[in-house]
């Protein structure tokens, strides 16, 4: 069974880009959650998607967004980035909901914002 | 304000030993998860904890929800056990992680 696939792996971006980030999840899995990871505050919820509708967010600006596909493959955009948007970005899917279902990660993204 | 706790921030053991590490919250959760990350990112949950205690293998995981605290336990630890453990609760429906505990195990 394959696991998380979360693409690409590594990218390079410039101040008041965009970027968009790819997660595919677990085979039968419908939540999809996204998470960034800095070295300052550690790891923070950003949202979670189920079933093609966003369910839960986290405390970030606007300029982070998500959605969800019918095949419950997710991505999340990140418009006009900002130095301190550079980070590992990660996405978890689960079976049920991310709050009481067992989570299973991608390998991240890493994201460098110059 | 961190609403998730964690201790010790660093920790050292000689392969073989006991390891506990401590993660105290401050709100009423729903859910607790204890998640392991290697070097280069990769995050592996370990568990999933609403209430009692749950085991697999060596580890070992505690809840006590009157007194808002979980204990991860490492018996007869070894290298492949270094990594940072990651403590996270689910308070309504948002995640709140602690700052981490980084394990090394020498031989």
């Amino acid at each position: 069974k394959a696991g998380v696939t979360q693409t690409p792996r590594y990218l390079i971006k410039t101040r008041g880009q965009q970027v968009t980030l790819s997660c595919s999840p677990i085979s039968g899995h419908r939540s999809v959650s996204w998470y960034q990871q800095t070295p300052g505050q550690g790891l923070q919820f950003l949202f979670e998607y189920f079933s093609e509708t966003q369910r839960n967010k986290g405390n970030f600006p606007g300029r982070f967004s998500g959605r969800q596909f019918s095949n419950s493959r997710s991505e999340m955009n990140v418009s006009t980035l900002e130095l301190g948007d550079s980070a590992l970005y990660l996405c978890a899917s689960s079976s049920s909901s991310h709050v009481t279902g067992e989570l299973f990660f991608g390998e991240g993204s890493r994201l460098t914002v110059l | 304000k961190n609403e998730v706790e964690q201790s010790p921030q660093n920790l050292t053991a000689q392969e073989g030993e006991f390891i506990t590490i401590n993660c105290s919250y401050s709100v009423g959760i729903s859910a607790l998860h204890w998640l392991q990350q290697h070097p280069g990112g990769g995050i592996v949950s370990l568990f999933m904890l609403s209430s009692g205690k749950k085991k697999h293998g060596r580890l070992i995981a505690t809840i006590n929800i009157q007194e808002k605290h979980s204990s991860l336990h490492i018996t007869a630890s070894h290298p492949r056990d270094s990594a940072v453990y990651i403590c996270a609760v689910m308070y309504g429906n948002q995640f709140y992680f602690g700052t981490g505990t980084s394990l090394t195990v020498i031989p």
